[in-house]
């Protein structure tokens, strides 16, 4: 158990719609990652939030956002949903931004798009 | 982000054998990260590196951080049926922060 935990575990939902995914960081984590995994296109790296704030970005579209709250859980909103958005989507943390890497991932939301 | 070129694609093991893989990149990186994935699973870190040279080893796990910066290997010794599943590579450029992920060496059991 990676401390880290992700809602819903699967999502199914049609195109144009919008889904809210939910993230519970470690305890005592302040790095939240969000990171999308297709078959095609590997893990990819979408956001990065430090105690509330944006800290990096990634290959996000714009139809995508994130926030993180001040008890640290995160949001990853998709909106206006396409086919090609059905992946997984796994959200990580780790105490520090700059001196650790994603250490502990949730087992992820399954996003398919009908 | 930037081109990590992880190989093999897929391996299948025989219990007891050693195997290796590794991942390259045209850039210099400062970091270098080996994580596992079960099915139905998130990533979980096996080895971190930060080094050049850097030698790990976690269990029969046995990482290094090439001298060049550029590329990284991973060691499993005496495979045993668990190991079986997804590794990544992942990296740190030395221009850039964030991390980028390989594409990733499905081991499967050879039957």
């Amino acid at each position: 158990d990676s401390g880290v935990t992700q809602t819903p575990k699967h999502l199914i939902t049609a195109t144009g719609q919008r889904v809210t995914l939910r993230c519970s960081p470690r305890s005592g984590d302040l790095s939240v990652y969000w990171y999308q995994q297709s078959l095609d296109q590997g893990l990819q790296f979408l956001i990065q939030y430090y105690n509330g704030e944006e800290r990096a970005k990634g290959n996000i579209l714009e139809r995508f956002s994130a926030q993180q709250f001040p008890d640290l859980h995160s949001e990853l909103n998709l909106s206006s949903l396409e086919l090609g958005d059905s992946a997984l989507y796994f959200c990580a943390s780790s105490r520090d931004t700059l001196s650790e890497q994603p250490q502990h991932f949730g087992d992820g939301t399954r996003l398919s798009i009908l | 982000g930037q081109q990590l070129n992880q190989s093999p694609q897929s391996m299948f093991i025989q219990e007891g054998e050693d195997v290796s893989m590794n991942c390259t990149s045209s850039s210099i990186f400062n970091t270098w990260l080996w994580y596992k994935q079960d099915p139905g699973e998130g990533p979980v870190l096996l080895i971190a590196l930060y080094k050049a040279g850097e030698l790990t080893s976690n269990g029969r796990l046995t990482a290094q951080f090439g001298i060049t910066r550029k590329d990284s290997f991973l060691n499993i010794s005496a495979s045993i049926p668990s190991d079986v599943g997804i590794y990544f590579c992942a990296g740190v450029p030395s221009n850039d922060y964030k991390l980028s992920f390989g594409a990733g060496t499905t081991v499967t059991v050879r039957a």
